[in-house]
């Protein structure tokens, strides 16, 4: 069980707005900066959003993070069948000398 | 472009040690903004972070496999490596290398993996 908890499904029908969800604590998402990854079956992770909200470039504007406190989201808004795929959330944890978690992803299935 | 590619055995006996290398293409491993890192991922489930080293040498490991993780980083050949000693079934799973790059935004130190290798899967059997 991950330190950074993710819904482990989500669903949506084409053209609907979809979030995921990462908590975490203080020592996680409550001091660092938050990325999002998604991953296509079969193949290896893609940055899709870093720095909490930040848009690597051509990352759709479709896709939107946020970070409040302890927990991080990410938006997807106009699904398309191709956002099917899993997310993970990622972020440095302060304890044990420092090291990075990921959530435990979540799989986004488009209706 | 960058290009990041795994490459090391796909089977490995109990107890024994796995190695695996990264050749870095299309960019200089030793850019200070960037450092390489590796990420694992088990059939079906999620990502862990392995460790991390910089081009300087600097490097440090996920505290639960820390007894067992070494990683070095060869600027001439543009490559890095990781060692795992003492090798279960537990550590069988897709390896991927990544580059990290560094940079501050808004004041907060952000170091997102941008560039990711295609993996190379391990099987730890006898």
């Amino acid at each position: 069980q991950s330190v950074l908890t993710q819904p482990p499904s989500a669903s949506g029908t084409p053209g609907q707005r979809v979030t995921v969800s990462c908590s975490g604590s203080s020592s996680n998402i409550g001091s660092n900066t938050v990325n999002w990854y998604q991953q296509l079956p079969g193949t290896a992770p893609k940055l899709l959003i870093y720095s909490n909200d930040q848009r690597p470039s051509g990352v759709p504007d479709r896709f939107s993070g946020s970070k409040s406190g302890t927990s991080a989201s990410l938006a997807i808004s106009g699904l398309q069948s191709e956002d099917e795929a899993d997310y993970y959330c990622a972020t440095w944890d302060d304890t044990l000398n420092g090291h990075i978690l990921f959530g435990g992803g979540t799989k986004l299935t488009v209706l | 472009q960058v290009q990041l590619q795994e490459s090391g055995p796909g089977l490995v006996k109990p107890t024994q040690t796995l190695s695996l290398t990264c050749t870095v293409s299309g960019a200089s491993i030793s850019g200070g903004e960037y450092y390489w890192a590796w990420i694992r991922q088990p059939a079906g489930k999620g990502l862990e972070w392995i460790g991390r080293i910089y081009a300087s040498g600097s490097k440090n490991y996920n505290p639960f496999l820390k007894s067992r993780v070494s990683m070095l980083v060869d600027k001439s050949k543009m490559q890095f490596s990781l060692t795992l000693t003492s090798v279960t079934a537990a550590d069988t799973a897709m390896y991927y290398c990544a580059r990290a790059a560094v940079s501050i935004v808004r004041g907060k130190i952000t170091d997102p993996f941008d560039i990711w290798g295609q993996g190379t899967m391990v099987t730890v059997t006898s």
